[in-house]
C-alpha cells in the first residue's frame, strides 16, 4: 500500500463544476504539497501545507493533521485546469524527500 | 528567465549507451534533486544534493551517478542504459530554513527513452 493515497484517481467534471480531489497519508509528515502537472508533462507546485488552509485564486488547500488527511478544492473549475495533480508529502522533519501519491487525472469539459 | 533548466528535453538512445542529463538552477536554492516518473506516471525520488553533498541516495541502481559541481547544478549520468530506464527524469530544488523546506520548483522533465 502506498503511504499516500489519492481519491479519485480519474475524475471528469463540466465547466463551472467544485471539484474536491482528496489525499490521505500513513506516515508523520512536516508539510503536505499539491503540485499540478499538465499534459505536456511540467509540474508546478500549487501549495505547500503544514496546517490549516490556503486559498490562491480558485483553488483552495486544506489539511487535517491529526487525520492525516488533505483536499484540494477547484471551484468554479475551467477546462484549463484539466491536468494530473498530485499530492506529496515531506515525511518528517530534517528531511527534504517527497513521497508522491499516484495523482488524479482532471478533465473538465466545456 | 527558466528557474530550473534541465537539458536535453527528449533523449532517445539505444541500449548500452551512456547518456547524461543537466539541471541547472537560477533561484539561489541550497538543495536539488532528480526525481523519476515511470510509465504509470508515478514519481519516486532518486537522489538529493545540499550544498554539492548527496544527502539522499534511494535504491537506485549504481549505473546512475549524479554530480554537484556547485549548488546551482545537479548532473544526472546513467552508465549502460536498460529499457527500464526509459522515463521521464524531473530536476527539482528548494530551499530550507530551519527544519522546514520550501519553494520546491520542478524543471520541465527529460523524456528518455532507450531503444
Amino acid at each position: 500500500k502506498n503511504e499516500v493515497e489519492q481519491s479519485p484517481q480519474n475524475l471528469t467534471a463540466q465547466e463551472g463544476e467544485f471539484i474536491t480531489i482528496n489525499c490521505s497519508y500513513s506516515v508523520g509528515i512536516s508539510a503536505l504539497h499539491w503540485l499540478q502537472q499538465h499534459p505536456g508533462g511540467g509540474i508546478v507546485s500549487l501549495f505547500m501545507l503544514s496546517s490549516g488552509k490556503k486559498k490562491h485564486g480558485r483553488l483552495i488547500a486544506t489539511i487535517n493533521i491529526q487525520e492525516k488527511h488533505s483536499s484540494l478544492h477547484i471551484t468554479a473549475s475551467h477546462p484549463r485546469d484539466s491536468a494530473v495533480y498530485i499530492c506529496a508529502v515531506i515525511g518528517g522533519y530534517n528531511t527534504d524527500k517527497l513521497i508522491f501519491g499516484t495523482g488524479t487525472r482532471l478533465q473538465v469539459f466545456p | 528567465d527558466t528557474a530550473v533548466s534541465q537539458t536535453p528535453k527528449y533523449l532517445v538512445t539505444q541500449m548500452g549507451n551512456d547518456k547524461s542529463i543537466k539541471c541547472e538552477q537560477n533561484l539561489g536554492h541550497d538543495t536539488m534533486y532528480w526525481y523519476k516518473q515511470d510509465s504509470k506516471k508515478f514519481l519516486k525520488i532518486m537522489f538529493s544534493y545540499n550544498n554539492k553533498e548527496l544527502i539522499i541516495n534511494e535504491t537506485v541502481p549504481n549505473r546512475f551517478s549524479p554530480k554537484s559541481p556547485d549548488k546551482a547544478h545537479l548532473n544526472l549520468h546513467i552508465n549502460s542504459l536498460e529499457l527500464g530506464d526509459s522515463a521521464v527524469y524531473f530536476c527539482a530544488s528548494s530551499v530550507r530554513t530551519g527544519t522546514f523546506n520550501y519553494g520546491y520548483t520542478f524543471g520541465s522533465g527529460t523524456r528518455l527513452t532507450v531503444v
